[in-house]
């Protein structure tokens, strides 16, 4: 069935370096990706997308990578900050539907 | 910024006893969608809605949930006897196009 994924459940960085948190994806008919943060208590806020046709975007801070051929996502973020602390998903639709489907979810911890 | 706002923000109810959560979208949007997530979990779908019907919903959505739009700004998820599995945060969000909002999320506990 479909699913979304991600590799490490928490990823702890000093402030200042680069974070890359990575996502995999099982449905190759999906042509669409998006990353977002959710802070505590809070719901999930858009960071940036990507589609399929494409394999790299790139946002302030952040980048996002699209590898089509082993289905990986990954979002890089510049120069991290404490700000960034929160968990990110990944999601990802096919364009017949606006239904999103979620990964699991990694913890970003930005270390002062 | 024009946001997503939901209310309210923390409902607890007892079982069997029926909710309806609130949402307002963003004003220009079309398209309408329910998420939950149960605490330490992904979000998982719900349903999304437009031009005034279902236009997909996920097995969890069974009939015990329905949603509305009952006039031009609120969209409402309701539980008609809720359980305590439905114990959960219950994102609303809405879309132009392809990239939706979510809102702060309602918080409910069932006991």
């Amino acid at each position: 069935g479909e699913s979304v994924g991600l590799h490490l459940p928490t990823l702890s960085v000093q402030e200042g370096d680069n974070s890359i948190i990575n996502c995999a994806y099982s449905n190759s008919a999906s042509d669409y990706f998006i990353w977002y943060k959710q802070e505590s208590g809070k719901g999930p806020q858009f960071i940036i997308d990507i589609r399929s046709n494409m394999d790299k975007r790139q946002g302030q801070r952040v980048t996002v990578l699209l590898n089509k051929t082993v289905k990986h996502l990954s979002l890089q973020i510049a120069a991290t900050q404490p700000g960034d602390s929160a968990v990110y998903f990944c999601a990802e639709k096919t364009s017949n539907t606006g239904k999103l489907i979620f990964g699991q979810g990694t913890t970003l911890q930005v270390k002062p | 910024e024009p946001e997503v706002t939901q209310t309210p923000s923390h409902q607890v109810t007892q079982m069997g006893q029926e909710v309806i959560l609130r949402c307002v979208p963003i004003s220009n949007h079309l398209y309408f969608y329910w998420y939950r997530q149960i605490l330490g979990q992904k979000v998982e779908f719900l349903v999304s809605f437009y031009n005034n019907e279902i236009s997909e919903k996920s097995e969890i959505f069974d009939d015990q949930f329905s949603v509305e739009r009952p006039d031009g700004s609120n969209f409402t998820l309701k539980i008609r006897s809720t359980k305590l599995e439905d114990s959960a945060m219950y994102f609303c969000a809405s879309s132009a196009k392809i990239e939706q909002y979510f809102g702060p999320g309602t918080r409910l506990t069932v006991t």
